[in-house]
């Protein structure tokens, strides 16, 4: 079936920091991919999509590319701040479902 | 603010109880998704509803029921509750069935059971 995986946390960085967090699919067909973010004791909030191959989604500093020949989707941000402390999930909707299917969190913590 | 409220906020009960999660979705939201949110399998999504009707079912066990009334609120039922469903309930709406993929969050229903 569908599933996403993403790369275990915490990661932990400091202020103005370049990030990277792992997110690859599997899918039949073309998914759309999504980058959604968890403050603490906030639910989820949606930070960026992508819906074909080779789209950029882009939000707040935070982009990915939808690359299918790597079943990829992979979160970066050049430069974080405190700010960005939060719980990161990447997920997928399947061409043919109305479900969303979310990885598994990565919890992003940013030192002063 | 999503404009997804959920509640309680947080529920304890003991094992063998039944509990009632209530959600109201964002207004003109035709779509009501449920998740559970626990530390050992992160979130798993248990069901959708569109305007009244089961649209879509995941993990969800047989103890745990939910329905869309007319006014467009869900309820997520689970009984004979065992230790290992202590988690936090999420409920997202989104406007149509098959939608664009974003989901609007409540802040959760987090269930404590002993």
């Amino acid at each position: 079936g569908d599933s996403v995986t993403q790369m275990e946390g915490p990661v932990t960085l400091s202020e103005e920091a370049c990030l990277t967090i792992n997110c690859t699919y599997t899918a039949t067909g073309y998914p759309s991919l999504f980058w959604y973010v968890q403050y603490p004791g906030e639910g989820l909030q949606l930070l960026l999509k992508a819906t074909k191959a080779d789209d950029k989604g882009s939000n707040k500093g935070f982009e990915a590319t939808y690359r299918k020949e790597t079943t990829s989707f992979h979160l970066e941000k050049g430069s974080v701040q405190v700010s960005d402390s939060a719980v990161y999930f990447c997920a997928l909707r399947a061409s043919s479902a109305s479900k969303i299917i979310f990885g598994s969190g990565t919890r992003l913590s940013i030192r002063p | 603010d999503s404009g997804v409220t959920q509640t309680p906020k947080h529920l304890i009960t003991a094992t063998g109880q039944r509990v009632t999660l209530r959600c109201s979705p964002r207004s003109g939201d035709l779509s009501v998704y449920w998740y559970q949110q626990s530390l050992d399998q992160g979130l798993q999504f248990l069901i959708q509803y569109y305007n009244g009707e089961e649209r879509a079912k995941g993990n969800i066990l047989e103890r745990f029921s939910a329905q869309q009334f007319p006014d467009l609120h869900s309820e997520l039922n689970l009984s004979s509750l065992e230790l290992g469903d202590s988690a936090l309930y999420f409920c997202a709406s989104s406007v149509g069935h098959q939608n664009t993929g974003e989901l609007f969050f409540g802040e959760g229903s987090r269930l404590t059971v002993l």
